[in-house]
């Protein structure tokens, strides 16, 4: 049974603090990994799609890492702010369309 | 304003009645998709369309129907045979060149309750 799974599953940050979160996925039948950012009460939005075992990706803050071979990609957030409050969803995309979703990493940061 | 649209948010039925949701987007995406949210689950995927007139099924289709006559418009129809109908469904939509390379806008959700 394909999985995706990702800790933890929820974690407090103070703001200004640093943190990260894991996605693990199926080392087999990879094709791209999705990470998505759902705030309360507004819709999933796209932070990285990656493709490449290696591939390092920023935006402002946030980046990310991707191993294929052993199945991991890590979500880095620096100096967290209240706005980054959301679960974070990673998505396993397979090369048979598969696609799979993970619970989710709800992230809350204190003031 | 581009953007995916999902109506209504927030829809009851009775229990063995077909109901219909809706999908619009204006994106001029080829790929549509719909997904199911339960408490303490990743998404899952129900049904998906790479191109007008052609869909395919996800993980979890039995129980649930859709078309896909225009390239605007995904409806997903949660018909009596679903056992457990109440959830929050969410649709998406991305352009196709690369498949699972693109990533996929979504729609705000309707959140169904069968009674």
């Amino acid at each position: 049974i394909l999985n995706v799974e990702q800790s933890p599953q929820s974690l407090h940050v103070q703001e200004g603090d640093s943190t990260n979160f894991t996605c693990s996925f199926p080392s087999s039948n990879f094709y791209a990994l999705h990470w998505y950012r759902w705030e309360t009460a507004k819709s999933p939005e796209a932070l990285f799609v990656m493709t490449l075992n290696g591939d390092e990706k920023k935006k402002g803050r946030i980046s990310a890492t991707l191993n294929t071979k052993e199945g991991y990609s890590y979500l880095y957030i620096k100096g967290s702010q209240p706005e980054d409050s959301a679960t974070y969803l990673c998505a396993f995309m397979g090369r048979d369309d598969k696609i799979i979703f993970g619970k989710g990493t709800r992230l809350h940061i204190l003031p | 304003d581009g953007g995916i649209t999902q109506s209504p948010k927030y829809l009851f039925r009775k229990e063995g009645q077909n109901v219909t949701l809706s999908c619009e987007q204006n994106l001029n995406h080829d790929a549509m998709y719909w997904y199911r949210q339960d408490p303490g689950q990743g998404l899952r995927l129900i049904y998906y369309s790479q191109i007008v007139n052609d869909f395919q099924k996800g993980d979890i289709a039995e129980g649930y129907s859709v078309s896909r006559e225009k390239k605007e418009s995904f409806p997903l129809t949660v018909t009596s045979a679903q056992k457990n109908p109440t959830a929050f469904y969410l649709c998406a939509s991305s352009i196709v060149s690369g498949r699972g390379y693109n990533e996929q806008f979504f729609g705000p959700g309707t959140r169904l309750t069968v009674l």
